[in-house]
């Protein structure tokens, strides 16, 4: 079966510092990776998508970037943080030919101080 | 691009009664709306979805509804239990190879005793 592991679950990180979020799928090949924002009470955001390894569409601009340097990895980056960063954050995968199904691991809670 | 609306954010109902959400999307060519469900500081969960050849899909205690003609959707929880509060998306999708899908801003259920 697939598994989906994101780490670390949560984070406290000064304003200023940088930020790497990682993500891995196991149990499939090719998959479509997602990763999501969600602000405190509010909806979910698609950050960022990719379809296959270096393959990146960003969604929405802003202080992050993605980077896929193998198959079932995806990273979230950035060089320094804001306070509006702060969220949780959500990887997410889709299988490439049944793409509708989505599903999410367990989210990093980030907290910008 | 799509714009999904979902009402109401909060409802509160008592243990046995039902409950429905409602969503309305904007873009006509949106063929797959899932729902998924997310307990406080969890992942979001898939409970449902149905796509755009059906008119209703039923699960045990939890059935959707869909009328492309409006361009909106339904989820109706029967018999509901505390178990069943929690926050509920509905997201809205034409499939693609990178499955793109926008999410409502979720409603808060809170079954009470």
């Amino acid at each position: 079966s697939q598994t989906i592991h994101q780490w670390p679950a949560t984070l406290v990180q000064p304003v200023g510092s940088p930020l790497s979020l990682e993500c891995t799928v196991e149990g499939t090949s090719n998959p479509n990776l997602y990763w999501y924002r969600q602000a405190a009470g509010r909806g979910l955001q698609l950050l960022f998508y990719s379809v296959g390894i270096g393959q990146i569409s960003s969604e929405v601009p802003q202080n992050l970037s993605a980077s896929r340097p193998q198959d079932r990895q995806f990273i979230l980056s950035s060089k320094k943080l804001l306070l509006s960063d702060s969220g949780f954050y959500l990887c997410a995968w889709t299988r490439r030919d049944r793409g509708e199904k989505l599903f999410f691991g367990s989210g990093t809670q980030l907290s910008v101080l | 691009g799509e714009n999904v609306e979902q009402h109401p954010s909060t409802l509160s109902v008592q243990e046995g009664d039902s409950a429905v959400i409602k969503c309305t999307y904007s873009d006509s060519a949106s063929n797959y709306f899932p729902w998924y469900k997310q307990e406080l500081g969890k992942r979001p969960q898939l409970i449902i979805d149905i796509r755009s050849n059906v008119g209703e899909k039923k699960d045990q205690r939890i059935a959707v509804t869909l009328n492309k003609t409006a361009k909106h959707f339904s989820l109706h929880i029967t018999e509901t239990q505390p178990e069943d509060s929690a926050v509920y998306f509905c997201a809205a999708s034409s499939t693609g190879t990178a499955s793109k899908l926008t999410f409502g801003t979720g409603t808060r259920l809170q079954v009470t005793l």
